[in-house]
């Protein structure tokens, strides 16, 4: 079945860039997610890839993917301290319409 | 900007009783999702509902929960006899096509 596998825990300096690191497994992945969720909200869609594309750029954020080992990564450009929330990779695989979630990894940013 | 918003944030109930969590997804969306995230665990896919019926459903989705568009705007879980284990964050999400887009959720205690 599908996994999907983050680390927990990252922090940065603000002004510093972030990088947030995801793994999957199902090799049928169509498209997968970042979101972002602060505290006591809901999942904010902040930008998703295509398979078939390597990297996306959507002004301060960059998604890379890199399919043969897979792997997603998005880039937070001058992470601010508006940027501490939780991020969660997410995948949708061949025809199916769910998505499969990793675990999320909580951004800190400090001063 | 549309919002999906669901009702009540947090509802409190007995082992045992039904409770309904209710949805507005964002009005010209065509698919609409419920997830649920239990304390410290990954956000986990419930089902999926297209075109008045479900199209996509979990292990997790079993006889105890239904769900409903009663009428054009509202979408709605139903538990029916809950456990203790239903605790948990459940998230609407609606979706025109590949980008899904989710509420605040309802925090759902059992006690």
């Amino acid at each position: 079945g599908e996994d999907v596998e983050q680390s927990l825990f990252l922090s940065v300096r603000e002004g510093d860039s972030s990088v947030i690191n995801c793994t999957y497994t199902d090799s049928s992945s169509t498209y997968l997610y970042w979101y972002k969720q602060e505290p006591g909200a809901g999942l904010q869609l902040l930008t998703y890839i295509f398979s078939n594309m390597d990297m996306k750029q959507d002004q301060r954020l960059t998604v890379l993917l890199n399919k043969k080992d897979k792997h997603l990564s998005l880039r937070i450009a001058d992470t601010q301290t508006g940027d501490s929330a939780i991020y969660f990779c997410a995948e949708k695989a061949g025809t199916a319409s769910k998505l499969t979630f990793g675990t999320g990894t909580r951004l800190q940013v400090t001063l | 900007e549309p919002e999906v918003t669901q009702t009540p944030s947090h509802q409190v109930t007995q082992m045992g009783q039904e409770v309904i969590l209710r949805c507005v997804p964002i009005s010209n969306h065509l698919y609409f999702y419920w997830y649920r995230q239990i304390l410290g665990q990954k956000v986990e896919f419930l089902v999926s509902f297209y075109n008045n019926e479900i199209s996509e459903k979990s292990e997790i989705f079993d006889d105890q929960f239904s769900v409903e568009r009663p009428d054009g705007s509202n979408f709605t879980l139903k538990i029916r006899s809950t456990k203790l284990e239903d605790s948990a964050m459940y998230f609407c999400a609606s979706s025109p096509d590949n980008e899904q887009f989710f509420g605040p959720g309802t925090r759902l205690t059992v006690l």
